[in-house]
């Protein structure tokens, strides 16, 4: 069973202050790990697919890594609009489903 | 394109009830799910659909029932609503078995007393 874990469950940053959310994750032969992001009320919206270990992909401040147990997504210089839910997803083996981690609720305070 | 749509958005229910959350998607896309999104618990699956006649079940499927007659439309049926089903209710869709990214509706609020 794919399992996702991600923490710290609730960062709070000031502006400008840079900082790293953690995905780690058990899969039986990863297919791709995904990175969302869920502002309240809305549906989480996609950021990044990242397919292989060592494989890296970057979108204005955030830029994501992924290592064959783990992912990080670096957030560089933050502002308040950056605040929001972010969520790692994992597809695996034959299956199209993503299992998805809980969650890390992000604050940037200006 | 709309994208994936969701109704209601808002439903309050009484024990016992039934009712039908509507989801359809403009992108011709093969897969179709349901997730629930409950506080601390993060996103889970209840039913999914690979392409029309097609359904399974997910993490979470006891008191839940889907079909897919249509490419477009994945509707989630209620029989009897209890208050543990109280959620946000999340419709998501993609291209067939592809890696390609879920598309989520806004979801919709459901509140069993």
């Amino acid at each position: 069973e794919d399992q996702v874990t991600q923490s710290p469950e609730a960062l709070r940053l000031q502006e400008g202050e840079s900082s790293s959310l953690n995905c780690s994750y058990t899969v039986s032969g990863l297919r791709g790990l995904f990175w969302y992001r869920q502002d309240p009320g809305k549906g989480p919206e996609f950021l990044f697919t990242l397919y292989s270990a060592g494989e890296e992909k970057e979108k204005e401040r955030l830029k994501a890594t992924l290592t064959k147990k783990e992912s990080f997504l670096h957030i560089t210089a933050p502002k308040p609009e950056d605040s929001a839910t972010y969520l790692c997803a994992v597809q695996s083996g034959a299956n199209s489903k993503l299992t998805f981690g809980k969650g890390i609720t992000l604050s940037v305070r200006p | 394109n709309a994208g994936v749509t969701q109704t209601p958005k808002f439903q309050v229910l009484k024990t016992g009830q039934s009712m039908t959350l509507q989801c359809a998607q403009d992108m011709n896309h093969e897969y179709m799910s349901w997730y629930r999104q409950d506080p601390g618990m993060g996103l889970r699956l209840i039913h999914y659909s690979v392409g029309a006649g097609i359904t399974d079940q997910g993490e979470v499927p006891n008191g839940y029932n889907v079909s897919r007659s249509t490419t477009e439309d994945f509707p989630l049926r209620l029989l009897s609503a209890a208050p543990s089903q109280t959620s946000v209710y999340f419709c998501a869709s993609k291209k067939g078995d592809s890696h390609g990214e879920l598309f989520f509706g806004e979801g919709s609020r459901l509140t069993v007393l």
